[in-house]
């Protein structure tokens, strides 16, 4: 099956500074790949997602970029604030099949 | 528009019984659904794919006696955890693809905390 790895655990980052956050997948069938963002006892929210048919999405100050033939794909926020403080998870689908999730990064933004 | 709820949000149960989870999506039709569980500050972990009318599809590693499934409408899946122990206790959330739509995304319910005694 696939296996999703995700890196780093935790990132801490001073306010207005970016953050980036990594992941590889082992599946090169999967061609759908989402990022959530996840409070505390709260559900997911998706905030970006990308095809394999795309190199690079970006959304205001988030962005995804993708390397089908490395197999890894990595989230880009800029100028962060203390709100994006959270857990962010990266997912890998077959075509919005099951999602198998990479282990979650703790962003804090530091004010 | 896309809402998932789930019932109930959090339920405590004695070691030994049996808990049911109800997973529906509010304003579409959902051919497919899935539950994953998620431990203390872990990852969410697939389980099964409720697919409406036949059996779930378990990953591997889960007991399916265990973690009953049923996705008898196009809105309504239940997940059932038997004979529950302490080491069930999770925090379990459900999510479905919308059967009309042409995303790729899954719409996830809010969870539920259960706690196992």
């Amino acid at each position: 099956g696939e296996n999703v790895e995700q890196h780093p655990s935790t990132l801490s980052v001073q306010e207005g500074d970016s953050a980036v956050i990594k992941c590889t997948y082992s599946d090169s069938a999967s061609n759908y790949f989402p990022w959530y963002k996840q409070e505390l006892g709260k559900r997911p929210q998706l905030i970006i997602d990308i095809r394999s048919n795309v190199g690079e999405k970006k959304d205001q100050r988030i962005a995804v970029t993708l390397n089908k033939t490395a197999k890894h794909f990595s989230l880009h926020i800029t100028e962060t604030q203390p709100e994006d403080s959270a857990v962010y998870f990266c997912a890998a689908s077959i075509a919005g099949n099951q999602f198998y999730f990479g282990t979650g990064t703790s962003l804090t933004v530091i004010p | 528009g896309a809402v998932v709820s789930q019932h109930p949000s959090r339920v405590i149960c004695k070691s030994g019984t049996s808990v049911k989870i109800e997973c529906r999506s509010l304003d579409f039709q959902a051919t497919t659904m899935f539950w994953y569980r998620q431990f203390p500050k872990q990852s969410l972990m697939l389980m099964a794919t409720s697919n409406e009318g036949s059996k779930a599809t378990y990953e591997q590693g889960v007991e399916k006696d265990k973690f009953l499934i049923n996705h008898a409408s196009l809105t309504l899946s239940t997940l059932t955890v038997t004979s529950a122990h302490p080491e069930d206790s999770s925090f379990y959330i459900c999510s479905a693809r919308d059967r009309a739509g042409v995303s790729y995304e899954q719409y996830f319910g809010p969870g539920t905390r259960l706690t196992v005694t």
